[in-house]
């Protein structure tokens, strides 16, 4: 157990609809960061937060977007979304700082658009 | 940009030892992670290196050469329980920030 915590773990929806993905870091993790994780892709940076702000983008879509709450939690927001939107979506978190403060992930969020 | 390569598969045998290498062109390097996968489950931490040699931890080892773009993973006394996909992730800092650019995995098969 990384101490990362992910709800839902699993989400079917339909195409065009919208979801929300909620986690919660570590016990004193500055830090989260979103992946999607699809099978041709491998593990794809979306967006990483530091208490509260966004600090880095990557790979994210215009329909996708997330926000860090001042207790930390932060949700990732799917809209519109498409057949090829599925799938499994990791949060992750880090102490603050630049050292060797490996990412711990959470058990992820199985999400599959019909 | 970033680009990181690692081999799609490997097989090997229980109690064998098996290297997994990843080759990486990155500006602005700043640290290597290898990540432990089990299907449908979560990435777990195994090893970084930021500095040229070899860390070792227990059965596991990681190496790094900065100036080759270049590490490998090397897994002793295999056990079926390391059946697994292992991803190599470099920390790039050219951004001003720390984000790790993953790649694709390696499938790693251990047989009796």
């Amino acid at each position: 157990d990384s101490g990362v915590t992910q709800t839902p773990k699993h989400l079917i929806t339909a195409t065009g609809q919208r979801v929300t993905l909620r986690c919660s870091p570590r016990s004193g993790d500055l830090s989260v960061y979103w992946y999607q994780q699809s099978l041709d892709q491998g593990l794809q940076f979306l967006i990483q937060y530091y208490n509260g702000e966004e600090r880095a983008k990557g790979n994210i879509l215009e329909r996708f977007s997330a926000q860090q709450f001042p207790d930390l939690h932060s949700e990732l927001n799917l809209s519109s979304l498409e057949l090829g939107d599925s799938a499994l979506y990791f949060c992750a978190s880090s102490a603050p700082g630049q050292g060797s403060y490996e990412q711990y992930f959470g058990p992820g969020t199985r999400l599959t658009v019909t | 940009g970033q680009n990181i390569d690692q081999p799609t598969e490997m097989t090997a045998t229980e109690g064998a030892i098996v290297q997994i290498n990843c080759t990486y062109q990155t500006s602005g390097f700043n640290g290597l992670f290898w990540y432990q996968q089990h299907a449908g489950e979560a990435p777990t931490f195994l090893s970084y290196n930021v500095l040229d040699g070899l860390e070792e931890k227990g059965r596991f080892s990681s190496f790094l050469s900065r100036s080759k773009g270049y590490s490998y993973l090397l897994l002793k006394e295999l056990q079926m329980k390391d059946s697994a996909s292992y991803l190599c992730a470099v920390r790039d800092t050219d951004s001003g920030y720390s984000t790790l650019t993953f790649g694709k995995g390696t499938m790693l098969l251990v047989s009796p």
